[in-house]
Parts: structure tokens; sequence; C-alpha cells
């Protein structure tokens, strides 16, 4: 078990660009979460699977995002059209049914140009 | 109003010194609580976890819970400049997805 992993652990993008991220959670975590955070805040959230089901989606997540996990295992979450509000720490985290903890990864770092 | 109110700090003090980090909620449904901490461009790791209302210790850590002043506080004893970080306190709800809801994070320095 190595946690949660996060690729690519840095982005820097031209605004206008789509950007992806992947998230793979701890192994048999069937909960994953996403969080957005910038400088100086706590983490906000964006969105929840259970399994390969999107469970809720944060007022946050405008139509330029799109999460999926397909197969209930690692997650990729998409912007399209990045904007320079987007550059952020975009982090995932997993926890299993019977816990109501969560296990976060290093994050990935978005910056838009 | 944010539902967690948290001090940014910073908070710096010497080594060996007891650290009292505070937050506080408003929405009272809230029923479980976590203490993260979070170094500098990393990800938030898990410190301490409490349900409901009691005290948690797990060694130089004491996690506190009075949902009555829905008032939260972890303490940090014989505190050590490796304990220089963010720590973000976090609450969920069950009926919620168990979504955590962050402070904004205080920011400790401990001096050596």
């Amino acid at each position: 078990d190595t946690g949660v992993s996060q690729d690519p652990r840095h982005k820097i993008t031209k605004r206008g660009q789509n950007v992806t991220f992947r998230c793979d959670p701890i192994s048999e975590h069937n909960r994953l979460y996403w969080y957005r955070q910038t400088l100086g805040q706590g983490p906000e959230f964006l969105t929840y699977f259970q399994n390969e089901a999107q469970l809720e989606k944060s007022r946050l997540l405008s139509d330029r995002f799109s999460a999926e996990r397909p197969k209930g295992s690692f997650s990729t979450l998409e912007i399209q059209r990045t904007e320079q509000g987007d550059s952020a720490m975009y982090l995932c985290a997993s926890s299993s049914y019977d816990q109501e903890t969560q296990y976060f990864g290093p994050g990935t770092r978005l910056l838009v140009l | 109003q944010k539902e967690v109110e948290q001090d940014p700090g910073p908070l710096s003090v010497p080594e060996g010194a007891i650290v009292s980090l505070n937050c506080t909620y408003s929405n009272s449904a809230f029923q479980y609580f976590m203490w993260y901490r979070q170094y500098s461009r990393k990800g938030p790791e898990l410190l301490m976890y409490t349900y409901s209302s009691g005290n948690k210790e797990d060694g130089r850590f004491t996690a506190q819970v009075d949902k009555s002043s829905k008032y939260i506080s972890l303490f940090i004893r014989d505190s050590q400049p490796s304990d220089s970080a963010t720590y973000l306190c976090a609450m969920s709800r069950m009926d919620s997805s168990y979504k955590l809801i962050f402070g904004s994070g205080t920011r400790l320095l401990v001096r050596p």
C-alpha cells in the first residue's frame, strides 16, 4: 500500500488549453474525493465518487470541469479552456466504505499563464 | 460567514512550548472532526480524528471536541521545529457524503 498518488505533480499551461489530472487511490478504497486549494486557504470540495458513480458535485465545479472514475479505480479530473483563476493545487483523497477519515495524495499544482 | 473559522496565524513559539490550535464552526450537524498537518507544497496528512464530543490523545498530540460550544482544539506538547507546518481542521457529516469542510489553516513556526 503506497498511499494516494497523483500525476502530474506540477502542470504549467497557457490560458485556453485543456489539462487532465490523474489520481490513483489507496487500493480497495471505494470512496474518492477531489478538492481544490488556493494559497492561504483550506482545501475546498469539488466532487465525490463512490466506486464508479459520481454522487456529488460542488457548485465550484463549473461546466468546464469534468471528472470520471471508470471501473471504480483511478480517477481523472479534466479542465477545459483553462482560465488564470483555475491556478491552484488539486488534491485527491480516498477512504474506504467503513471509514470517515480521508487520506490525501501529494496534489497537482496547476499554473495557468 | 464561513462554516469553519480558523485563525490563520502565523503562530510562533519556542521549541518545547505547548501549542494550542483552535477552530469554531457554525453547523451543529457536523459529526466527525479531524486535524491535518500540511507542509509547504505537500498534501495534507491526517493527524487526529475524533467522533462527536470528547478528547483523544496520541503521543504529543491531544484533540478536543466541544460540540455544545462548536469548538475544537488541537494541543501539541513539547513542540519541535519539525512541527512547523500549517494545521488544518476539518469536519464532516455522514449525510453529506463525508465530504470535508476545512478551516483556512493555521501556520505554526517552532523556533529552535
